[in-house]
């Protein structure tokens, strides 16, 4: 039963475009979200966040988006650069603190 | 600042011998502490997790323990090694429980 679903395994993008990272989720006590990045052989590192009480958090190139009626999250990063090109997390947390990741995205940025 | 430490980097080990993993905080006190497992190209599996000294909690039945002796020290460890434990085991931390976590660097494990 996955309850966090990432149902696109890659991306690829032109550098300076617009990367659109989607997360979809089942369960409605899910009341905090989180997008981690991921190098190969090292441990993820914590992008950004967003409580359930807003619909938008920005922090310089990314932005998450919250839709909770269609219980949706995304994350965009504008504009793109090779750097950036890493598995992403979407993780979802309940009152009960514990950490559900998604499947993970592969975005590739092309130079 | 907060730091978070795991050794090894990599382990080949073969099956059936034992395994101990170990993870280190610094920089906190009474830190959240969390074993993940990352099979490759699938999510990070919660597998344990701790709120304090001896307390663990067991998420997915398995050839796996943890432990945690002392504050800022949380050990994952197994008897006996089976080939499928073969995977890329984290560690984690967080201040409180519905906090943001912060991972280490990670050990590849592979068991032959």
């Amino acid at each position: 039963d996955q309850q966090v679903k990432q149902n696109s395994p890659s991306l690829s993008v032109q550098e300076g475009r617009i990367s659109i990272l989607n997360c979809d989720y089942t369960n409605s006590m899910f009341d905090y979200f989180l997008w981690y990045k991921k190098y190969p052989a090292e441990g993820p590192t914590f992008l950004i966040s967003i409580s359930s009480i807003k619909d938008k958090n920005e922090d310089g190139r990314f932005t998450v988006f919250l839709n909770k009626s269609a219980k949706h999250l995304s994350l965009h990063i504008v504009p793109s650069q090779p750097g950036d090109s890493a598995v992403y997390f979407c993780a979802a947390s309940d009152n009960t603190g514990k950490l559900i990741f998604g499947q993970g995205t592969t975005l590739q940025v092309k130079p | 600042s907060q730091t978070i430490h795991q050794w090894p980097a990599t382990l080949v080990q073969p099956v059936g011998s034992p395994l101990s993993l170990e993870c280190t905080v610094e920089g906190t006190s009474n830190p959240n502490l969390y074993w993940y497992r990352q099979a490759a190209g699938r999510g990070l599996q919660l597998l344990f997790y701790s709120v304090g000294i001896g307390q663990i909690s067991s998420e997915v039945p398995q050839n796996l323990s943890a432990s945690r002796p002392q504050d800022r020290q949380f050990i994952l460890s197994s008897k006996k090694l089976l080939l499928s434990d073969s995977s890329f085991y984290l560690c984690a931390w967080s201040v409180l429980a519905r906090d943001t976590q912060y991972f280490g660097p990670g050990t590849r494990l592979t068991v032959l």
